[in-house]
């Protein structure tokens, strides 16, 4: 069955530095999902790509979803300690969503 | 403005005993899941209905049963609640493959 990865599974920046969380499919999807979690909290969905090589900002976020529609990138510039949390990539499978283990993001003031 | 509201937030239960987990939505989905987290495991699916009247098997649905109540409600039942099914339970809701909305979770331990 479809298998949705993500590397790294942590990663601890300094506030201020750069993150990138990465996110490979066993199979080609028709749309790649993003969530965070806030530790305590629930995931929260933050975006979803559709299109080949589609490429989508917020604020400091951009969100890339490969040309074979098989990977997707979330990459955090200058972080602050609000970023704080785990990043899920989540890709559909039938009526449901198969999530990647996810990427927790520790940020140091 | 609820959204997706699940109760009860924590748990304690017994080797053994036996609960239900509740979960409604009020954003009119079609489709309502059940998920575990545990620690270094991302989210796993349990259950999911795609609609009023259909329930599915996903990824661990192993001493788990649900019912889909109407199409606002889907309960999660642990009939002989085990220490390994502590985790915290998060049910959401979507329409088909749309992006989907979490409660808040329910924090269960088994002793």
């Amino acid at each position: 069955g479809q298998q949705v990865m993500q590397i790294p599974q942590y990663q601890h920046v300094q506030e201020g530095e750069d993150f990138t969380t990465y996110c490979n499919s066993s199979t080609t999807l028709s749309n790649i999902q993003w969530y965070k979690q806030r530790p305590g909290g629930h995931p929260v969905f933050l975006i979803q790509l559709v299109k080949s090589g589609e490429v989508k900002k917020q604020k400091r976020l951009t969100f890339q979803f490969g040309e074979a529609k098989k990977n997707s990138s979330l990459h955090i510039t200058a972080t602050q300690t609000t970023d704080v949390g785990t990043y899920f990539c989540a890709g559909p499978t039938g009526y449901a969503l198969n999530f990647g283990k996810g990427t927790s993001l520790l940020v140091t003031p | 403005n609820a959204g997706v509201t699940q109760t009860p937030k924590f748990q304690v239960l017994k080797t053994g005993q036996s609960m239900t987990l509740q979960c409604a939505q009020d954003m009119n989905h079609n489709s309502m899941y059940w998920y575990r987290q545990d620690p270094g495991m991302g989210l796993r699916l349990i259950y999911y209905s795609a609609s009023e009247g259909t329930t599915d098997k996903g990824e661990v649905p192993n001493g788990y049963n649900v019912s889909r109540l109407n199409k606002r409600e889907f309960s999660l039942r642990l009939e002989s609640a085990a220490p390994s099914q502590t985790s915290v339970y998060f049910c959401a809701s979507s329409e088909g493959i749309q992006p989907q909305h979490f409660g808040d979770g329910t924090r269960l331990s088994i002793l």
